[in-house]
């Protein structure tokens, strides 16, 4: 296992048009985590799971964005009627939730470019 | 969780020690200080966190004060690869079954270490 995966790396639609991503945690852990980077800030908290559970959700995911972990392994973000807005970077990162180590590892992002 | 103040950009010469201090004077008690570094295009990675003592790992140093109102990374030797933004945050610890690992980021420090 190397590591938490995104895909894709980067995605480049039209506004008004649905969008995809998907993460793959490392395989041990049962949270995961979805975050959003705009240019010149940190990533800010969009969403977490334990195991399939959404157990928090930001004021920041609209009733566009959608978040699944259906069997408490991989999750999809679905954002739907892209706004230029939404032009961002999509971190995914996972931890576990058990013994000393719970740090969280991100992914290297989905780059989303809505034009 | 308690907010935190870091300097906006620090430099550092290759080779020498980088120390990169972060304010958070409304720390409360159960609050760990965690480190994580965003080289450019790529997810957080985590350094190192602490409650009150002094920490080391492989990576880096972190000195907290007496009162726990800052705290200080030391990278011993640093390297071009180090350049990256660094960012302080505090958090209660997020141990087994506990509450969630949502990390509030601020913008950090950028670190340009110079050849």
């Amino acid at each position: 296992d190397t590591g938490v995966s995104q895909n894709p790396r980067h995605k480049i639609t039209k506004r008004g048009q649905n969008v995809t991503f998907r993460c793959d945690p490392i395989s041990e852990h049962n949270r995961l985590y979805w975050y959003r980077q705009t240019l010149g800030q940190g990533p800010e908290f969009l969403t977490y799971f334990q195991n399939e559970a959404q157990l928090e959700k930001s004021r920041l995911l609209s009733d566009r964005f959608s978040a699944e972990r259906p069997k408490g392994s991989f999750s999809t973000l679905e954002i739907q009627r892209t706004e230029q807005g939404d032009s961002a970077m999509y971190l995914c990162a996972s931890s576990f939730s058990g013994g000393r180590n719970t740090e969280a590892f991100f992914g290297q992002g989905t780059r989303l470019t809505v034009v | 969780d308690a907010k935190t103040t870091q300097p906006t950009s620090m430099d550092c010469a290759e080779g020498r020690a980088a120390n990169l201090p972060c304010n958070h004077s409304t720390i409360s008690g159960n609050e760990y200080v965690y480190w994580y570094r965003q080289i450019h295009s790529q997810g957080p990675q985590y350094i190192i966190h602490g409650l009150k003592n002094n920490e080391t790992n492989e990576m880096a140093s972190l000195i907290i004060t007496e009162d726990r109102k800052s705290s200080t990374l030391i990278l011993p030797h640093a390297t071009l690869r180090d350049t990256a933004v660094y960012y302080c945050i505090v958090r209660v610890y997020a141990y087994s079954g506990a509450g969630s690992y949502q990390l509030t980021f601020g913008k950090g420090t950028k670190l340009s270490v110079i050849p």
